[in-house]
């Protein structure tokens, strides 16, 4: 069974650039696209973008100037770097397999931007 | 980029009863790329349907989706106590990927 699992801070200042990992067990990293989607508190789903396993990358044009996916298939992981972080972008951050319909979730890891 | 609006926002039902849900979209979905996701709190999306039609491994078949181009409907025949949850769809035809705002199913 293919398992994901976030991790990073809760916790990121203003300005700072926030860093999410992404773990895959149960199976191989190899050959599928990974996707990273966030959830504003009370709000609606966001995609913010994908990786293939070859570290081809496609982000979403809103975030695109802040963003940056990177995957480590030695380690089964994926990553994420948001940068010039703001109050907006408190949310739950997600990250998932696949590039289109998304079956395997990991459960989610709240940030919250404060200082 | 393609936006989706569901309707409606929130839908009052019992158990038993069938739910329809409508996802519209701004322009044509390729392929009929839309997906249906059920979230309930603290949790992760869990996928439904995909391919707008094709019920995802596990999902029981009182849930069903159908519709073409730019109007797509998640059907549950009749609802269960653990199906009042937020529902979300998704197109994955046009990059980017967008969700709809969801719609509330909650118990009347």
């Amino acid at each position: 069974q293919v398992q994901l699992q976030e991790s990073g801070p809760g916790l990121v200042k203003p300005s700072e650039t926030l860093s999410l990992t992404c773990t895959v067990s149960g199976g191989s990293i190899n050959n599928y696209y990974w996707s990273w989607i966030r959830q504003p508190p009370g709000r609606g789903l966001e995609w913010i973008g994908q990786i293939f396993y070859t570290g081809s990358t496609n982000y979403n044009p809103s975030l695109k100037s802040r963003v940056a996916i990177s995957v480590d298939t030695s380690k089964n992981q994926f990553s994420l770097n948001l940068n010039s972080m703001t109050a907006a972008d408190t949310a739950v951050y997600y990250c998932a397999r696949g590039n289109g319909w998304l079956y395997y979730w990991g459960q989610g890891i709240l940030v919250t931007v404060s200082s | 980029e393609i936006v989706l609006t569901q309707s409606p926002g929130t839908l009052s039902l019992s158990p038993g009863e069938r739910a329809t849900l409508s996802c519209r979209a701004s322009q044509s979905v390729t392929s009929n790329y839309l997906a249906w996701y059920q979230q309930k709190p603290g949790q992760a999306p869990r996928l439904l349907i995909y391919g707008a039609s094709r019920g995802a491994t596990g999902i029981p078949d009182r849930f069903s989706g159908s519709g073409s181009g730019t109007d797509f409907t998640l059907t549950i025949s009749r609802l269960e106590p653990e199906d009042f949850a937020v529902y979300y769809c998704q197109q994955y035809g046009n990059s980017p990927n967008t969700f709809g705002q969801g719609t509330r199913l909650e118990i009347k």
